[in-house]
């Protein structure tokens, strides 16, 4: 298995554009996790989905930020519109039922707006 | 909120030494889980410990959790170079199903 695939790897976007990133977890995990990691606040968990079900969104930011995960394979994460702020880097995480498993998490997105 | 805390939050050791990273968590867990970032990376994991288990061994690696005290240690016996990274604590809060907490970390530095 090639692991947890994040695209792109960076991303440079000027404040008010859209951008989305993008996730394919490993093959048989059934949740799925969006973190975003910075100096000031550390791994901050965003949203996490079970069964392609968003199950705990309280941590987004606030409405500019939406997650969807339409299959099993696929998750999106979108920023709209974006600011500054939003400069992190965002990590894709998926793991399978049970407790007795860790998290495999993808290489991440470096996202800077300007 | 960050649910754990690590201790120190920085530390450089001689390659060969022991490298020892202590966690600290506020609420009843499920389980603690310890990852590896190096710089510039996605997290590894490196090994979880349950609840009802007190210590753990995975190669040079070394975990023990006192559930009384809420506190985890890292242990890395006969560190390498290769060891540098940071290195995180989480945390599966009981009633958080599969939700995982950071903490902030301790960036270790190996010299060589």
């Amino acid at each position: 298995d090639a692991g947890v695939i994040q695209s792109p790897r960076h991303e440079v976007t000027e404040m008010g554009q859209e951008v989305t990133l993008r996730c394919k977890p490993i093959s048989g995990h059934d949740y799925l996790f969006w973190y975003r990691q910075t100096m000031m606040r550390g791994l901050e968990l965003l949203i996490y989905f079970n069964n392609n079900v968003p199950i705990d969104d309280s941590g987004m930011p606030e409405d500019r930020f939406s997650a969807k995960m339409p299959n099993a394979s696929f998750s999106t994460l979108k920023i709209q519109p974006s600011e500054p702020r939003d400069s992190a880097v965002y990590f894709c995480a998926s793991s399978t039922t049970g407790q007795g498993s860790g998290y495999t998490f993808g290489s991440g997105t470096r996202l800077t707006v300007v | 909120s960050q649910q754990g805390e690590e201790d120190p939050q920085a530390l450089s050791i001689q390659e060969g030494e022991n490298a020892t990273m202590n966690c600290s968590y506020k609420t009843s867990i499920n389980n603690l889980q310890w990852y590896r970032q190096n710089s510039g990376r996605g997290l590894v994991h490196l090994i979880l410990i349950r609840s009802n288990e007190r210590e753990k061994h995975s190669g040079r690696l070394r975990v023990t959790l006192d559930t009384s005290k809420k506190s985890s240690s890292l242990l890395i016996t006969a560190s390498r170079a290769a060891d540098t990274a940071s290195y995180f604590c989480a945390t599966v809060v009981i009633q958080g199903a599969q939700k995982l907490v950071f903490g902030q970390g301790t960036r270790l530095t190996i010299n060589p």
